[in-house]
């Protein structure tokens, strides 16, 4: 079966700092690949996407993230956090074959220290 | 943009209750989600919609029903509140088309049965 696992519930980071979120997925087909990010009080944004092509995939607020296909992950980067970034991160996988169903990773949330 | 929203950001139900959970796109899109989003837990579908009166289940139907008259507008519905239905809500749309089309998220609403 399909899913997403997110190994950190909590990351904590400085702000300035370089950060990498975690991402493995279990998909049978070619994946399509999402991350959201999910600011207190709010509902999910979409970060980037992957669906083909360039494995390396830039996203909004200077997000990124690499699709490794021998690894089963789409790890999410940026290379330096800002204190906005401050929020909770899903990753997803989907749609199942057929259907509209996506499958979200537990989610990781992300404190920033001054 | 496009802007789903939803009716209320917090609720308060006691058990019992019927309860009406209202979204509203004004892309045109075709397709609408709801979504139970519980720490740990990530989200998890309750119900879809690919057109006007049409629904699917999701993985967590037991409990609800949904209602789509018109294509802006998705209900989820709670017959009798139970307090392990205190939860987040999340509703989502996105257009029919490829099925890597991005969903776009509502704010939320956080429902607490007593």
């Amino acid at each position: 079966a399909q899913s997403v696992t997110q190994p950190d519930i909590h990351i904590t980071v400085s702000e300035g700092a370089s950060l990498e979120l975690r991402c493995n997925y279990s998909y049978g087909a070619t994946p399509y690949l999402f991350w959201y990010v999910q600011s207190p009080g709010q509902g999910l944004q979409l970060l980037l996407k992957y669906f083909s092509g360039d494995t390396l995939v830039q996203g909004i607020k200077g997000f990124e993230a690499e699709f490794k296909r021998s690894q089963s992950s789409f790890n999410l980067r940026k290379p330096s956090v800002h204190w906005s970034d401050a929020a909770e991160y899903f990753c997803a996988v989907g749609p199942d074959s057929g259907t509209y169903k996506y499958i979200f990773g537990t989610g990781t949330r992300l404190k920033v220290l001054a | 943009d496009v802007k789903v929203t939803q009716s209320s950001r917090y609720l308060v139900k006691r058990t019992g209750e019927k309860v009406f959970l209202e979204c509203v796109q004004d892309m045109d899109h075709e397709n609408m989600f709801w979504y139970r989003q519980d720490p740990g837990l990530g989200l998890r579908l309750i119900y879809f919609s690919y057109d006007v009166k049409m629904k699917e289940k999701g993985d967590i139907p037991e409990g609800y029903s949904v209602s789509r008259e018109k294509k802006e507008r998705f209900s989820l519905i709670l017959e009798s509140a139970s307090t392990n239905q205190t939860s987040m809500y999340l509703c989502a749309s996105s257009p029919r088309g490829t099925v890597q089309e991005t969903q776009y998220f509502g704010p939320g609403t956080r429902l607490l049965v007593l």
